[in-house]
């Protein structure tokens, strides 16, 4: 059963700070993985999809990259700014390829 | 752009009451999905759908039944609300294909059951 873990639960950076998030899952069978950016009592916002043929996919200051071989990948925010405070979600598919399993987010500060 | 809309943002219900969670999304997409987030629970799939008139259980489908008869449209049906319903209920939606599993979600909806 895939499970999804992200490291740290709540992060908090000064402005101008480059980060990275993780995420870790335990099926490595998957063939693509999407991380989410959630405001407060808001929906979810898609931020970038990584294929399992990609390593690596940029948007913007976001750069999130894959590693199915050891179950990681990794959102790397450049230069950081507190408009980027929001809450950071990675989910994989399921075994069945049918639906996502989310991680419980990394809260991110970004103090001016 | 896609864009998948809920019917409420807030809905406050009384126990036992029926209730019903719409939503609409204008992509075309095959596939449907209904989530409720809990604090330190994360989110948890309630229900799917993968064409119309088709659903399939997710994780946690008790107190839960869903309905689907037109392709654009995916309702989430509590048949008798309860206190341990009260929840943030997201929506989402994908096209079909391996390669195609980008999922877009809606708003959401904080319902609270009194």
């Amino acid at each position: 059963k895939q499970e999804v873990t992200q490291i740290p639960a709540a992060l908090s950076v000064p402005e101008g700070e480059n980060l990275v998030l993780n995420c870790s899952f335990t099926d490595s069978a998957i063939y693509n993985l999407q991380w989410f950016r959630q405001d407060p009592g808001k929906g979810l916002t898609s931020l970038l999809l990584i294929q399992s043929s990609q390593r690596e996919q940029t948007s913007g200051r976001l750069n999130a990259s894959l590693d199915k071989s050891s179950g990681r990948s990794t959102l790397y925010i450049a230069a950081s700014q507190p408009g980027d405070s929001a809450t950071y979600l990675c989910a994989a598919p399921n075994q069945a390829g049918t639906a996502l399993i989310f991680g419980k987010g990394t809260t991110l500060s970004v103090s001016s | 752009d896609v864009k998948v809309t809920q019917s409420s943002r807030y809905l406050v219900k009384r126990t036992g009451e029926k209730v019903f969670l719409e939503c609409v999304q204008d992509m075309d997409h095959e596939n449907m999905f209904w989530y409720r987030q809990d604090p330190g629970l994360g989110l948890r799939l309630i229900y799917f759908s993968y064409d119309v008139k088709m659903k399939e259980k997710g994780d946690i489908p008790e107190g839960y039944s869903v309905s689907r008869e037109k392709k654009e449209r995916f309702s989430l049906i509590l048949e008798s609300a309860s206190t341990n319903q009260t929840s943030m209920y997201l929506c989402a939606s994908k096209t079909s294909g391996i390669g195609h599993n980008e999922q877009f979600f809606g708003p959401g909806t904080r319902l609270t059951v009194l």
